[in-house]
This record gives structure tokens, sequence and C-alpha cells, in this order.
């Protein structure tokens, strides 16, 4: 199985700062990670996919990079509905592992 | 729109057996892999099996393989988990999802407990 390794597992920050999350694979995964974002105890909410794509309707402050085994989400200008839990996933081969977890605090 | 409807939670005790339903629309149901996905108290997001959009192919997370048998009737767009053996480390909020994770449903909580 493909482990998947989320730093760090949790942030401060304040509205408007820029911060950035990684995601490590344990094997190469191409470009097939996704992003997700969960707040308490909601569904959760696809942002990025093959890496970099964002989903529809998804602010652009939102962005993704990366490929094969290292990834980066960015947050820039973090506003107060962005403060939730971010996780990633791949799902080049099955199970579609994901990252611990990231919980976003405010400051 | 996608909309994911998930049903057949409740409280099981250890051991019992349990079958979630996952009712679709506003897509095409048999064209698209599905997948469940759970949350336990605390913990963060775990996935626990995949299916295709024909029905022919299955996979299962480490944790509940030869526990779980994920199945789909594409005639009335729904997606299913059969649980068995359930152990209080079940206990979750369990998710489907369209494809990798591009929709979810709202979940529904499955507590397994004495």
């Amino acid at each position: 199985d493909i482990q998947m390794t989320q730093s760090p597992s949790s942030l401060s920050a304040s509205v408007g700062d820029r911060v950035t999350i990684t995601c490590r694979a344990s094997q190469g995964v191409s470009n097939w990670l996704a992003w997700y974002q969960q707040k308490a105890e909601k569904a959760p909410k696809s942002l990025i996919s093959g890496a970099s794509s964002l989903e529809s309707a998804v602010p652009s402050r939102f962005s993704g990079s990366g490929s094969g085994t290292d990834f980066t989400l960015t947050i820039s200008d973090l506003q107060p509905e962005d403060f939730a839990t971010y996780y990633c996933q791949q799902y080049k081969s099955y199970p579609h592992t994901f990252g611990q977890g990231t919980r976003l605090e405010m400051k | 729109e996608v909309h994911l409807v998930e049903s057949g939670g409740g409280l099981v005790q250890p051991g019992g057996s349990l079958r979630l339903s996952c009712a679709a629309s506003g897509f095409i149901f048999s064209s698209s892999a599905m997948s469940w996905v759970r949350r336990a108290p605390g913990k963060g997001l775990e996935w626990v099996s995949g299916i295709s959009g024909s029905g022919g192919s299955t996979f299962y997370g480490d944790s509940v393989k030869g526990r779980v048998t994920i199945s789909r009737d594409n005639s009335r767009k729904t997606l299913y988990l059969q649980m068995s053996s359930l152990r209080v480390e079940d206990t979750a909020v369990y998710y489907c999802a369209k494809d990798r994770g591009s929709n979810w449903g709202q979940g529904t909580l499955v507590t397994v407990s004495s």
C-alpha cells in the first residue's frame, strides 16, 4: 500500500496569511493526488484533483503543486472560512490512501 | 447536480452486522466508480472500499478486508456496504463518494458498542 504523510499535523495562522501544507507519498503516484477540506461534522469537500487542478467553484486562493512523491497545498490570503482540516489522498492505486490530515487553526 | 444519500447506520453490538446504502442521482451512476470512506471519532479520513462502475472489480482497505463487501445495483443507482464481524474500532461516520472523492454524501453514523 502507498503511505501518505502530511506535514504539519496542525498549523496556527491568521486571516490574510499564506500557508503551505505538504504531502509525501511512499512511492510515486504521478499526479494522481487530491486535496480535501473537511469542517467539523461536515462531509469532505474536494478542492484539487490531478495534483494541481482546482475543482469547480473553489476559490483561486487555493493552489496545488507537485508530482511523483512530493506535493503541496497552498492557501494564500487565508479567509475565516478556510479554518478546517485538510487531507491529501492518492488515487493512483488501491487502496486510495489518505494522509493523516492537517488541522488549520486560527491564531 | 450530483446527490448522494447514505442510510443504514445505527447502533450494533460487537460481532454484529449492518448494511449501508447510498442512493445516487444527478450523474450516470453505472459509469462511475464509487468508494466508501470513514472517519472515526477523533481520527482522520480512512478509505474503506471501492468498486468499479460495472461492479466487476472491488477493492478493500486492510482494516476491513474479509469483513465487508461492497456492491452496487446500477438499475437502482444504489451503492452498498455489507459489514459483518463489526468491532468497536469500526465506529465511524461512513461516507459514500463518487469516483475517488469528487462528490460526497452527508454520511451515516455507525456505532459499535455493547
